[in-house]
Protein backbone atom coordinates (compact mmCIF):
# COMPACT_ATOMS: atom_id res chain seq x y z
CA UNK A 1 0.00 0.00 0.00
CA UNK A 2 0.99 3.37 -0.39
CA UNK A 3 2.46 5.49 2.07
CA UNK A 4 1.11 8.51 1.81
CA UNK A 5 -2.61 10.36 1.76
CA UNK A 6 -3.61 13.21 -0.32
CA UNK A 7 -7.11 14.95 -1.52
CA UNK A 8 -8.49 13.06 -4.13
CA UNK A 9 -9.10 16.02 -6.36
CA UNK A 10 -8.40 20.01 -6.17
CA UNK A 11 -9.20 23.14 -7.88
CA UNK A 12 -6.89 25.79 -8.51
CA UNK A 13 -7.68 29.43 -10.20
CA UNK A 14 -5.46 29.67 -13.24
CA UNK A 15 -2.38 32.45 -12.37
CA UNK A 16 -2.60 31.52 -8.74
CA UNK A 17 -0.59 29.22 -5.99
CA UNK A 18 -1.66 25.64 -6.43
CA UNK A 19 -0.89 24.11 -2.78
CA UNK A 20 -1.32 20.30 -2.53
CA UNK A 21 -0.68 18.51 0.48
CA UNK A 22 0.19 15.15 1.40
CA UNK A 23 0.42 13.04 4.58
CA UNK A 24 3.22 10.83 5.22
CA UNK A 25 2.98 10.12 9.69
CA UNK A 26 5.13 7.25 8.67
CA UNK A 27 7.91 8.24 7.40
CA UNK A 28 10.85 7.09 7.67
CA UNK A 29 14.14 9.07 8.65
CA UNK A 30 15.65 7.77 5.75
CA UNK A 31 13.32 8.44 2.63
CA UNK A 32 12.26 11.06 1.28
CA UNK A 33 9.28 12.60 -0.17
CA UNK A 34 9.31 12.82 -4.56
CA UNK A 35 6.69 14.34 -5.86
CA UNK A 36 5.26 13.61 -9.79
CA UNK A 37 2.93 14.19 -11.99
CA UNK A 38 0.92 12.81 -15.22
CA UNK A 39 -0.68 14.74 -17.36
CA UNK A 40 -3.29 12.38 -19.32
CA UNK A 41 -1.73 9.71 -20.75
CA UNK A 42 1.45 10.89 -20.47
CA UNK A 43 4.33 9.11 -18.71
CA UNK A 44 4.92 10.20 -14.98
CA UNK A 45 6.74 13.14 -14.86
CA UNK A 46 9.38 13.86 -11.51
CA UNK A 47 9.08 17.04 -10.29
CA UNK A 48 11.03 17.35 -7.19
CA UNK A 49 12.02 15.17 -3.89
CA UNK A 50 13.22 16.49 -0.20
CA UNK A 51 14.08 14.48 2.45
CA UNK A 52 14.43 17.62 5.75
CA UNK A 53 15.09 20.88 4.11
CA UNK A 54 12.27 22.76 1.55
CA UNK A 55 13.28 22.43 -1.83
CA UNK A 56 12.57 24.42 -5.53
CA UNK A 57 13.67 23.82 -8.38
CA UNK A 58 12.33 25.90 -12.10
CA UNK A 59 8.85 23.99 -11.51
CA UNK A 60 7.73 24.16 -7.85
CA UNK A 61 8.74 24.69 -4.29
CA UNK A 62 8.19 21.70 -1.45
CA UNK A 63 7.98 22.49 2.18
CA UNK A 64 8.60 19.74 4.13
CA UNK A 65 6.91 20.08 8.21
CA UNK A 66 9.76 19.95 10.75
CA UNK A 67 8.51 16.45 12.36
CA UNK A 68 8.40 15.20 8.45
CA UNK A 69 4.96 14.04 8.71
CA UNK A 70 3.28 16.05 6.29
CA UNK A 71 4.55 18.43 2.90
CA UNK A 72 3.46 20.62 0.65
CA UNK A 73 4.12 21.10 -3.14
CA UNK A 74 3.57 24.45 -4.16
CA UNK A 75 3.27 25.77 -7.69
CA UNK A 76 3.85 29.32 -8.16
CA UNK A 77 1.70 30.35 -10.81
CA UNK A 78 -0.76 27.58 -11.96
CA UNK A 79 -1.03 27.68 -15.29
CA UNK A 80 -3.90 25.50 -17.44
CA UNK A 81 -0.82 23.16 -18.30
CA UNK A 82 -0.70 21.72 -14.74
CA UNK A 83 -3.79 20.20 -14.68
CA UNK A 84 -2.69 16.65 -14.20
CA UNK A 85 -2.49 14.34 -11.51
CA UNK A 86 -0.08 14.63 -8.91
CA UNK A 87 1.70 11.65 -6.88
CA UNK A 88 3.69 12.43 -3.89
CA UNK A 89 5.79 9.20 -2.58
CA UNK A 90 7.70 8.21 0.03
CA UNK A 91 11.07 6.14 -0.45
CA UNK A 92 14.77 5.68 0.87
CA UNK A 93 15.78 6.39 -2.73
CA UNK A 94 14.40 5.81 -6.24
CA UNK A 95 16.44 2.22 -6.13
CA UNK A 96 13.27 1.04 -4.28
CA UNK A 97 9.68 -0.93 -4.59
CA UNK A 98 7.99 2.71 -5.13
CA UNK A 99 4.63 2.91 -4.79
CA UNK A 100 2.06 5.13 -6.24
CA UNK A 101 -1.30 6.30 -4.76
CA UNK A 102 -4.63 7.41 -6.40
CA UNK A 103 -2.84 10.74 -6.49
CA UNK A 104 -4.70 14.39 -6.36
CA UNK A 105 -6.16 15.26 -9.63
CA UNK A 106 -5.36 19.00 -10.07
CA UNK A 107 -7.83 21.48 -12.17
CA UNK A 108 -6.63 24.71 -13.09
CA UNK A 109 -9.75 26.69 -14.01
CA UNK A 110 -9.40 29.98 -16.70
CA UNK B 1 20.12 13.35 -23.55
CA UNK B 2 18.19 11.03 -25.01
CA UNK B 3 15.15 9.99 -22.81
CA UNK B 4 13.19 6.18 -21.91
CA UNK B 5 12.10 4.90 -24.64
CA UNK B 6 9.71 2.40 -25.24
CA UNK B 7 8.68 0.38 -27.67
CA UNK B 8 6.19 -0.22 -29.23
CA UNK B 9 3.62 2.95 -28.33
CA UNK B 10 0.48 0.18 -29.06
CA UNK B 11 0.12 -3.38 -29.40
CA UNK B 12 -3.45 -5.22 -30.25
CA UNK B 13 -3.32 -8.82 -29.17
CA UNK B 14 -5.64 -11.66 -28.64
CA UNK B 15 -6.48 -13.73 -25.82
CA UNK B 16 -3.92 -16.30 -24.86
CA UNK B 17 -0.88 -14.59 -27.04
CA UNK B 18 2.16 -13.76 -25.51
CA UNK B 19 4.04 -10.18 -25.51
CA UNK B 20 6.97 -8.54 -25.38
CA UNK B 21 7.96 -4.88 -24.27
CA UNK B 22 11.09 -3.52 -24.65
CA UNK B 23 12.50 -0.39 -22.52
CA UNK B 24 15.73 1.59 -23.14
CA UNK B 25 16.63 3.17 -20.40
CA UNK B 26 18.73 6.76 -20.00
CA UNK B 27 22.17 6.43 -20.67
CA UNK B 28 24.35 5.51 -16.98
CA UNK B 29 20.63 5.06 -15.39
CA UNK B 30 21.39 1.45 -13.87
CA UNK B 31 17.80 0.55 -12.41
CA UNK B 32 14.55 0.09 -14.49
CA UNK B 33 11.40 -0.35 -12.83
CA UNK B 34 7.50 -1.42 -14.74
CA UNK B 35 4.28 -0.35 -14.15
CA UNK B 36 1.33 -1.18 -15.29
CA UNK B 37 -1.28 1.45 -15.21
CA UNK B 38 -5.19 0.87 -15.59
CA UNK B 39 -8.30 3.16 -14.73
CA UNK B 40 -9.31 1.15 -12.02
CA UNK B 41 -6.36 -0.01 -10.13
CA UNK B 42 -4.05 3.23 -11.34
CA UNK B 43 -0.04 2.81 -11.28
CA UNK B 44 0.54 -0.70 -9.96
CA UNK B 45 4.41 -2.21 -9.62
CA UNK B 46 5.35 -4.55 -11.34
CA UNK B 47 9.11 -5.04 -10.88
CA UNK B 48 12.67 -3.30 -10.77
CA UNK B 49 15.74 -4.72 -12.06
CA UNK B 50 19.22 -3.30 -11.21
CA UNK B 51 22.66 -4.72 -13.45
CA UNK B 52 20.44 -7.63 -14.73
CA UNK B 53 18.93 -9.13 -11.04
CA UNK B 54 15.03 -9.05 -10.49
CA UNK B 55 15.49 -6.21 -7.03
CA UNK B 56 11.54 -5.64 -6.20
CA UNK B 57 9.25 -7.53 -7.23
CA UNK B 58 5.21 -6.51 -6.99
CA UNK B 59 1.74 -8.73 -6.41
CA UNK B 60 1.34 -10.13 -10.08
CA UNK B 61 1.11 -13.44 -11.03
CA UNK B 62 3.82 -15.68 -12.83
CA UNK B 63 2.41 -14.49 -16.41
CA UNK B 64 4.35 -11.53 -15.92
CA UNK B 65 8.29 -11.72 -15.93
CA UNK B 66 10.91 -9.50 -16.95
CA UNK B 67 14.70 -9.04 -17.91
CA UNK B 68 17.17 -7.18 -18.21
CA UNK B 69 20.74 -6.92 -20.00
CA UNK B 70 23.94 -6.07 -19.83
CA UNK B 71 23.65 -2.56 -21.52
CA UNK B 72 20.48 -1.90 -18.54
CA UNK B 73 18.14 -2.22 -21.68
CA UNK B 74 14.81 -4.23 -20.35
CA UNK B 75 11.84 -6.30 -21.36
CA UNK B 76 8.60 -7.42 -19.85
CA UNK B 77 6.77 -10.44 -21.15
CA UNK B 78 3.15 -11.29 -20.62
CA UNK B 79 2.24 -14.97 -21.62
CA UNK B 80 -1.27 -16.06 -21.94
CA UNK B 81 -2.89 -12.77 -22.34
CA UNK B 82 -6.28 -12.09 -20.78
CA UNK B 83 -8.64 -8.85 -21.38
CA UNK B 84 -7.25 -7.79 -17.81
CA UNK B 85 -3.83 -7.35 -18.89
CA UNK B 86 -5.35 -4.48 -21.27
CA UNK B 87 -2.96 -1.43 -19.88
CA UNK B 88 -0.93 1.14 -20.35
CA UNK B 89 2.71 -0.17 -19.41
CA UNK B 90 5.50 1.48 -18.28
CA UNK B 91 9.23 1.79 -17.90
CA UNK B 92 11.00 4.28 -15.51
CA UNK B 93 14.90 4.58 -15.26
CA UNK B 94 16.37 5.85 -12.20
CA UNK B 95 19.82 6.86 -10.24
CA UNK B 96 20.38 6.68 -7.03
CA UNK B 97 20.23 10.49 -6.68
CA UNK B 98 16.22 10.04 -6.81
CA UNK B 99 13.77 10.05 -9.48
CA UNK B 100 12.39 8.48 -11.99
CA UNK B 101 12.07 9.12 -15.61
CA UNK B 102 8.75 7.49 -17.38
CA UNK B 103 9.03 6.55 -20.94
CA UNK B 104 5.77 7.36 -22.59
CA UNK B 105 4.33 3.96 -21.96
CA UNK B 106 3.39 1.29 -24.50
CA UNK B 107 -0.31 1.08 -24.69
CA UNK B 108 -1.55 -2.75 -24.85
CA UNK B 109 -4.95 -3.81 -25.87
CA UNK B 110 -5.66 -7.55 -25.76
CA UNK B 111 -8.99 -8.28 -27.66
Amino acid sequence: DAKTTQPTSMDCAEGRAANLPCNHSTISGNEYVYWYRQIHSQGPQYIIHGLKNNETNEMASLIITEDRKSSTLILPHATLRDTAVYYCIVSPTSYDKVIFGPGTSLSVIP
Amino acid sequence: KAGVTQTPRYLIKTRGQQVTLSCSPISGHRSVSWYQQTPGQGLQFLFEYFSETQRNKGNFPGRFSGRQFSNSRSEMNVSTLELGDSALYLCASSTSWGGYTFGSGTRLTVV
